[in-house]
């Protein structure tokens, strides 16, 4: 079974610019998340999808926004960059959503914003 | 406050040492992952329990839900070992709003 995927793996922005990035979970998952690692903050929620709906949200500005289609591939995007997004972003899916399902990470994106 | 705390920070281990990492967090929670970084950035899921203690090969995790406190074991450590070890926890914060909260992590090093 093949594990979750994330494009691009590299990406390289201008403060201002706005960015989308992909994840695909592994066949028949239905949750994805995502998560920001940062040298300062470590890993931090971003999101929480299931069926198409987000169920939970991080502590991070409107600026960062996704959604999930309806073969559970997630896309999240960031709009108006700044310098301080510069970080891994990681996605991780998992069978279903509530908290007790084990999650599965992919490679993650690394972002540099100039 | 939903906090979760790690110890130590840096561990550095001789090969076959038996090494202990501990998590622990502030409140009730539905479930503590275990989850492990090598340089490079990939994250692997190690263990998620919400009771008791789990085995797989030479790694034990253990969870006490009374005190909120939880820690990963490694036996007969080896060099592969060597990763960040990252505690994750999910909050219980009512309704369907769980959030997975971080520990900084744990920088094991195992020399051979």
């Amino acid at each position: 079974k093949a594990g979750v995927t994330q494009t691009p793996r590299y990406l390289i922005k201008t403060r201002g610019q706005q960015v989308t990035l992909s994840c695909s979970p592994i066949s028949g998952h239905r949750s994805v998340s995502w998560y920001q690692q940062t040298p300062g903050q470590g890993l931090q929620f971003l999101f929480e999808y299931f069926s198409e709906t987000q169920r939970n949200k991080g502590n991070f500005p409107g600026r960062f926004s996704g959604r999930q289609f309806s073969n559970s591939r997630s896309e999240m995007n960031v709009s108006t960059l700044e310098l301080g997004d510069s970080a891994l972003y990681l996605c991780a899916s998992s069978l279903l959503n509530g908290g007790n399902y084990e999650q599965y990470f992919g490679p993650g994106t690394r972002l540099t914003v100039t | 406050k939903n906090e979760v705390e790690q110890s130590p920070q840096n561990l550095t281990a001789q090969e076959g040492e038996f090494i202990t990492i501990n998590c622990s967090y502030s409140v009730g929670i539905s479930a503590l992952h275990w989850l492990q970084q090598h340089p490079g950035g990939g994250i692997v899921s190690l263990f998620m329990l919400s009771s008791g203690k789990k085995k797989h090969g030479r790694l034990i995790a253990t969870i006490n839900i009374q005190e909120k406190h939880s820690s990963l074991h490694i036996t007969a450590s080896h060099p592969r070992d060597s990763a960040v070890y990252i505690c994750a926890v999910r909050f219980n914060s009512g309704g369907s709003n769980y959030k997975l909260t971080f520990g900084k992590g744990t920088l094991l090093t195992v020399n051979p």
